[in-house]
């Protein structure tokens, strides 16, 4: 069975710190990944998508994919109070359907 | 450019009973896929559709069923009610067909009673 998971915290992370969120997926067939946050009671919101091997930058944002590993990580950078939120992580199969991670749940402490 | 739209945002049914949830996805934008989310499942796939057609579905029982119109607006119904059908119904739109890059709208909040 395909699956992608995810810690499910809470990771609490100071303010200006740098929060680390990981994913790993079972099926060797992705190619496509992606990174979604979800505030409480609001629907998902992506953020990030990688497709190759290594690091992909977005802002305060930094997606890595270590297809070898079956590992997908996201950094935040300087994280602040409003990056509190649940991560999800989903993997692209190869029916073009999102296998979705759990979430990781972040909180940013001022 | 507006986003995607769902109504009704709160719904409350009791068992037995039958609803019909609405969206509207992004103008321009052709695929419509459905999920429930749940605090112990997370999100789970419902059944996608381009062109009026399901193109794709998850593992859920017949009582779930969906359709799509002219207009790209998609409508899902779930029939004969059980409480493990309580759950946040979100609804995510796409450009194309079988496109991983989709864009929630705020969902639909049903809860069986």
């Amino acid at each position: 069975q395909k699956e992608v998971e995810q810690n499910s915290g809470p990771l609490s992370v100071p303010e200006g710190a740098i929060a680390s969120l990981n994913c790993t997926y079972s099926d060797r067939g992705s190619q496509s990944f992606f990174w979604y946050r979800q505030y409480s009671g609001k629907s998902p919101e992506l953020i990030m998508s990688i497709y190759s091997n290594g690091d992909k930058e977005d802002g305060r944002f930094t997606a890595q994919l270590n297809k070898a590993s079956q590992y997908v990580s996201l950094l935040i950078r300087d994280s602040q109070p409003s990056d509190s939120a649940t991560y999800l992580c989903a993997a692209g199969d190869s029916n073009y359907q999102l296998i979705w991670g759990a979430g990781t749940k972040l909180i940013i402490k001022p | 450019k507006a986003g995607v739209t769902q109504t009704p945002r709160y719904l409350i049914k009791t068992r037995g009973q039958q609803v019909t949830l609405s969206c509207s996805p992004i103008s321009g934008h052709r695929s419509v896929s459905w999920y429930q989310q749940t605090p112990g499942q997370g999100l789970q796939f419902l059944f996608e559709y381009f062109s009026e057609t399901q193109r794709n579905k998850g593992n859920f029982p017949g009582r779930f069923s969906g359709r799509q119109f002219s207009n790209s607006r998609s409508e899902m119904n779930v029939s004969t009610l059980e409480l493990g059908d309580s759950a946040l119904y979100l609804c995510a739109s796409s450009l194309a067909e079988r496109s991983y890059e989709q864009y929630f709208g705020p969902g639909t909040r049903l809860t069986v009673t």
